[in-house]
């Protein structure tokens, strides 16, 4: 089955700095990867996705980008303000099933 | 249209006792996962369904946890008998398509 792998599982950054969390997966019929924010006690909620036959994808401050050779896919956060603060997730679906793998999070501090 | 509602918020329960979470997909959607949150382990898929019928329960962590779905709109995961080690966030999602919509949780504590 898919493993997927999520680095760090914690990242510390300055108000207005960048971001960035990546995520590896195994099995190369993937092909949907949504990336979820789930704030303190809350339910995890869905930010951005990005299909395999698309490089990178684009909304707002948020950007995701896949290299499907390479395995791997990548969120970027510009601008961080203090309400990005929550854990992350990456997922991974191939097309064989309506399955999610989840990476294992990565909490996300900006420091204001 | 409410979302994905899950009760109860919060349950405490005595070690040994019957848990019964519920879940009410969203109208329409033709899957419906429950998965458990830990610190230790992440988001862990128990089981899913596809058109109410369970697809893969590979995830339930062992026969005191049962889970069914009568009927589109309704969906219960069991817990008998309940253990301190079960403790966590239970979430409901569902999905028509790609996109997963989680419900709010369940809150279990065993004592």
């Amino acid at each position: 089955g898919e493993n997927v792998e999520q680095h760090p599982s914690t990242l510390s950054v300055q108000e207005g700095d960048s971001a960035v969390i990546k995520c590896t997966y195994s099995d190369s019929a993937s092909n949907y990867f949504p990336w979820y924010k789930q704030e303190l006690g809350k339910r995890p909620q869905l930010i951005i996705d990005i299909r395999s036959n698309v490089g990178e994808k684009k909304d707002q401050r948020i950007a995701v980008t896949l290299n499907k050779t390479a395995k791997h896919f990548s969120l970027h956060i510009t601008e961080t303000q203090p309400e990005d603060s929550a854990v992350y997730f990456c997922a991974a679906m191939a097309n064989t099933g309506n399955q999610f793998y989840f990476g294992t999070g990565t909490s996300l501090t900006v420091i204001p | 249209d409410a979302g994905v509602i899950q009760s109860p918020r919060h349950e405490v329960t005595e070690m040994g006792q019957e848990v019964t979470l519920r879940c009410k997909p969203i109208s329409g959607h033709d899957y419906l996962f429950w998965y458990r949150q830990t610190m230790m382990r992440g988001l862990e898929l128990l089981i899913y369904f596809n058109n109410n019928v369970p697809i893969d329960d590979s995830g339930m962590p062992e026969d005191r946890f049962s889970a069914k779905m009568p009927n589109a709109s309704f969906s219960t995961l069991k817990i008998q008998p309940s253990e301190p080690r079960d403790s966590a966030v239970y979430f409901c999602a569902s999905s028509l398509g790609r996109g997963y919509t989680f419900g709010s949780g369940t809150r279990l504590t065993v004592v």
